[in-house]
């Protein structure tokens, strides 16, 4: 069965600060591997996602992510951290091969980013 | 688009009630999702549907939750009766299947506490 392991619970940077948000996976097969945010008192919100091609993947608001198959991780970065990035931040995955099935999210990952 | 809707955005109740949320998904998507999302469990897939039928409800907690869909632009989770346990975000997300990679948008959630 898939899984998603977000390591940290809970990541601190300040302001201006490279941030890494970190996520490992485990399935069967290539992945389809995506990141979504979550801000207060809304819903989760689309970042990113890696399908094939490139490893290196950018997406919305600066932050791009990196899949690396032989340590199974798809890393959330970004070169300078603002305030405004403070929020829950959840990494999910999708075997390529599975149909339909949905999506498998991490616990999540508190990032606050501090003035 | 207005995204995915949900109805209410709060509800208080009496533990014992039954309570219903709705949600209208982005129309043209043939997926329907309903999560719970609660600090102790984080984000739980309930059930999923479709075109309008049930896939999976394994993740759906005891019989006293149930989901409908009985149109493409509407469902239903209903709760009958309410726990205090039952406390908890829920969300319902929609995605387009088939080729496109299951990117889910989601609603903003319904907040529900069973007192």
């Amino acid at each position: 069965a898939q899984s998603v392991a977000q390591p940290e619970d809970q990541v601190n940077v300040a302001e201006g600060n490279p941030l890494t948000v970190k996520c490992t996976y485990s399935v069967s097969g290539n992945p389809y591997l995506f990141w979504y945010v979550q801000y207060p008192n809304r819903g989760l919100q689309f970042l990113l996602k890696y399908i094939t091609g490139d490893n290196l993947v950018k997406g919305s608001y600066g932050f791009e992510a990196e899949f690396n198959k032989s340590q199974t991780s798809f890393h959330l970065k970004k070169p300078s951290a603002l305030v405004s990035d403070s929020a829950l931040y959840f990494c999910a995955v999708r075997p390529r091969n599975s149909g339909n099935t949905p999506l498998v999210f991490g616990k999540g990952t508190r990032l606050s980013v501090i003035a | 688009d207005a995204g995915v809707i949900q109805s209410p955005r709060h509800e208080v109740t009496e533990m014992g009630q039954e309570v219903t949320l709705r949600c209208k998904p982005i129309s043209g998507h043939d997926y329907l999702f309903w999560y719970r999302q609660t600090m102790m469990r984080g984000l739980e897939l309930l059930i999923y549907f479709n075109n309008n039928v049930p896939i999976d409800d394994s993740g759906m907690p005891e019989d006293r939750f149930s989901a409908k869909m009985p149109n493409a632009s509407f469902s239903t989770l209903k709760i009958q009766p309410s726990e205090p346990r039952d406390s908890a975000v829920y969300f319902c997300a929609s995605s387009l299947g088939g080729q496109v990679k299951n990117i889910q948008y989601f609603g903003a959630g319904t907040r529900l506490s069973v007192l």
